[in-house]
């Protein structure tokens, strides 16, 4: 069984705020780490789709950066806004099981 | 919309019901898979289609059934389920499995066990 974990569970901050969260995953047999928003009442949204080490994809406001060595993503928001406010799933498809294994999500608050 | 589409939203049903969920892409895509997420926990991956052949069954107990009647269809028949089983049930479908896309997810079914 794969190991995804995200941190922080969940935070709020204040619109017009930079935040970033952490996905670690186990570093052998990696393929790709998938990033999602989950706004409430709505389908998961794929956001980026990462493989290489030290992978850099950026959409508008949204970045995300990837180090497959040591098993990790961040994902950065600049200036967030309330639109933001959703729950981000990062995923891993490991080579060997070829089964995408989801973490828990941070979820994100921005507060107006 | 997403392009995936799941009936019902919400369906409510007891013990000894047989009811379908079903989800529906008109993508192009040859994978679709069921996931369940229950309260506090991760999206758990159920089953994989690729091309319209079982590829992953993650020890789901048998009172879930699917069924992919072509490329475009995915089907989760119930029965005899457990109060446990209330859980969002979301399908997905990707290009095919071994490719690294995103998946596109549909809304999910809200299933009640009661």
């Amino acid at each position: 069984i794969l190991n995804v974990e995200q941190s922080p569970q969940s935070l709020h901050v204040q619109e017009g705020d930079s935040t970033n969260f952490t996905c670690s995953f186990p570093s052998s047999n990696f393929y790709a780490l998938h990033w999602y928003r989950w706004e409430t009442a709505k389908s998961p949204e794929a956001l980026f789709v990462m493989t290489l080490n030290g992978d850099e994809k950026k959409k508008g406001r949204i970045s995300a950066t990837l180090n497959t060595k040591e098993g990790y993503s961040y994902l950065y928001i600049k200036g967030s806004q309330p639109e933001d406010s959703a729950t981000y799933l990062c995923a891993l498809l490991s080579g060997s099981a070829r089964q995408l294994t989801f973490g828990s999500g941070t979820q994100l608050t921005v507060l107006p | 919309e997403t392009g995936v589409t799941q009936t019902p939203r919400h369906l409510v049903m007891g013990m000894t019901n047989k009811k379908s969920l079903k989800c529906e892409q008109h993508l192009g895509h040859n994978a679709m898979y069921w996931y369940k997420q229950s309260a506090k926990k991760p999206l758990e991956l159920m089953f994989v289609y690729n091309f319209k052949e079982q590829t992953e069954n993650n020890s789901v107990p048998s009172r879930f059934s699917p069924e992919c009647p072509n490329s475009s269809h995915l089907f989760l028949h119930l029965h005899t389920l457990q109060p446990e089983d209330s859980a969002l049930y979301l399908c997905a479908s990707s290009q095919n499995r071994d490719r690294v896309d995103g998946y596109t997810f549909g809304s999910g079914t809200r299933l009640t066990v009661v």
